[in-house]
């Protein structure tokens, strides 16, 4: 398994409370990415990371902010969760794959409901 | 939004063959890949195109279009665990963006 761990797995909020998702890996990749998945979206890229305090937006990144202090460590937060980022939220990292293509691992997702 | 477009559902038969077809419309094409998820996992890598054609790896295969903005995955001798959901993705920069997914129900 590539070493990718998400925490908290599962996490029930209420709106206007803050909410951080950690993502964390030990294979020393470069990119790492937070995606959110609905049912008919598929999954979302919200934000990503090209190393150690690089990072950028992706297609639905409004109410969220993300931070990458160190390699390992790439952080997700809801500075005041609302009832539309009830989702599953994944993060991934690149690395190499078969055929020498750059891959997208994941890790196995956070479930979190704002009531 | 996403530009990139692949058919919600799909149902086949064990043992038969399928083929799912992804559109894309993109600059700065850097590679097309499929992706497969359970229901209740994580998404993980099946193939890989970046050049024109078909790459085979078993009872799956994955073509490439770079002109028509087209590729579809193809499973072969299906079997009641590929019910799945099946992700094209396209490579753009150092993003990956998604299409929905085609849930795929195999029946017996």
């Amino acid at each position: 398994d590539a070493g990718i761990t998400q925490s908290p797995r599962h996490k029930v909020t209420e709106t206007g409370t803050p909410v951080t998702l950690r993502c964390h890996q030990t294979e020393n990749h470069r990119y790492m990415y937070w995606y959110r998945q609905d049912p008919g979206h598929g999954l979302r890229l919200i934000h990503y990371s090209y190393g150690v305090k690089d990072t950028d937006k992706g297609e639905v990144s409004d109410g969220y902010s993300v931070s990458r202090s160190k390699t390992e460590d790439f952080l997700l937060t809801l500075e005041s969760a609302t009832s539309s980022q009830t989702s599953v939220y994944f993060c991934a990292i690149s690395g190499p794959g078969p055929s020498g293509a750059n891959v997208l691992t994941f890790g196995a997702g956070s479930r979190l409901t704002v009531l | 939004g996403q530009n990139i477009d692949q058919p919600t559902e799909m149902t086949a038969t064990e043992g038969a063959i399928v083929q799912i077809n992804c559109t894309y419309q993109t600059s700065g094409f850097n590679g097309l890949f499929w992706y497969q998820q359970h229901a209740g996992e994580a998404p993980t890598f099946l193939s890989y195109n970046v050049l024109d054609g078909l790459e085979e790896k078993g009872r799956f295969s994955s073509f490439l279009s770079r002109s028509k903005g087209y590729s579809y995955l193809l499973l072969k001798e299906l079997q009641m665990k590929d019910s799945a959901s099946y992700l094209c993705a396209y490579r753009q920069g150092g993003k990956l963006i998604f299409g929905q997914g085609t849930e795929l129900s195999v029946k017996p």
